[in-house]
């Protein structure tokens, strides 16, 4: 069945640095990706998207990148900082109305 | 001002007691879901429906059942079946219809067996 593996489940940076997490899907079929954020006790809120017609996208420290042959995609935090501690969920769709399968999530942590 | 209101915040039930969760939308959106978080975990789809009168099992749908009668609502009864149900439960909608966009979550409902 369909299938988002996300990778590390936990990730601890300094502050300033880089955080990159990964996540691999099987539905060949799928086109659009997003990414969500999510803050203790509270429901996911989407960071950034991508869909299967570009490669690349940015918007500020965030950056999200597709590769639809490897089928995986990779979600970029640059300067990181304190507000940037949250789990962080990747997640692959078909269609506008189908289900939306979620990677298993990345606790981030940002050291002082 | 628009949004997708889950309530109550807080549920507590006993065992053996069937309970509702309520999940509304006034985003005009086709497309809603429920999800299960268990601690540390990831979100499982347990329902979703695409269209009003229509509704899809997910992955862990037994002891769960759910109704689409309102466009606006897609409420989710947890039955005496379902054997672990404390857990955290989170709704989403979407569009559904045109280009693949983002769906909008609630702020979840905490729910605990006592």
């Amino acid at each position: 069945g369909e299938n988002v593996e996300q990778h590390p489940s936990t990730l601890s940076v300094q502050e300033g640095d880089s955080a990159v997490i990964k996540c691999t899907y099987s539905d060949s079929a799928s086109n659009y990706f997003p990414w969500y954020k999510q803050e203790l006790g509270k429901g996911p809120q989407l960071i950034i998207d991508i869909r299967s017609n570009v490669g690349e996208k940015k918007d500020q420290r965030i950056a999200v990148t597709l590769n639809k042959t490897a089928k995986h995609f990779s979600l970029h935090i640059t300067e990181t900082q304190p507000e940037d501690s949250a789990v962080y969920f990747c997640a692959a769709c078909r269609s506008s109305a189908s289900k939306i399968i979620f990677g298993s999530g990345t606790r981030l942590s940002i050291r002082p | 001002d628009g949004g997708i209101t889950q309530s109550p915040k807080y549920l507590f039930r006993k065992e053996g007691q069937n309970v509702t969760l309520s999940c509304e939308q006034n985003l005009n959106h086709d497309a809603m879901y429920w999800y299960r978080q268990d601690p540390g975990q990831g979100l499982r789809l347990i329902y979703y429906s695409q269209i009003v009168n229509d509704f899809q099992k997910g992955d862990i749908a037994e002891g769960y059942s759910v109704s689409r009668e309102k466009k606006e609502s897609f409420p989710l009864t947890v039955t005496s079946a379902q054997k672990n149900p404390t857990a955290f439960y989170l709704c989403a909608s979407r569009a559904g219809t045109g280009m693949n966009t983002e769906a909008f979550f609630g702020q979840g409902t905490r729910l605990t067996v006592v």
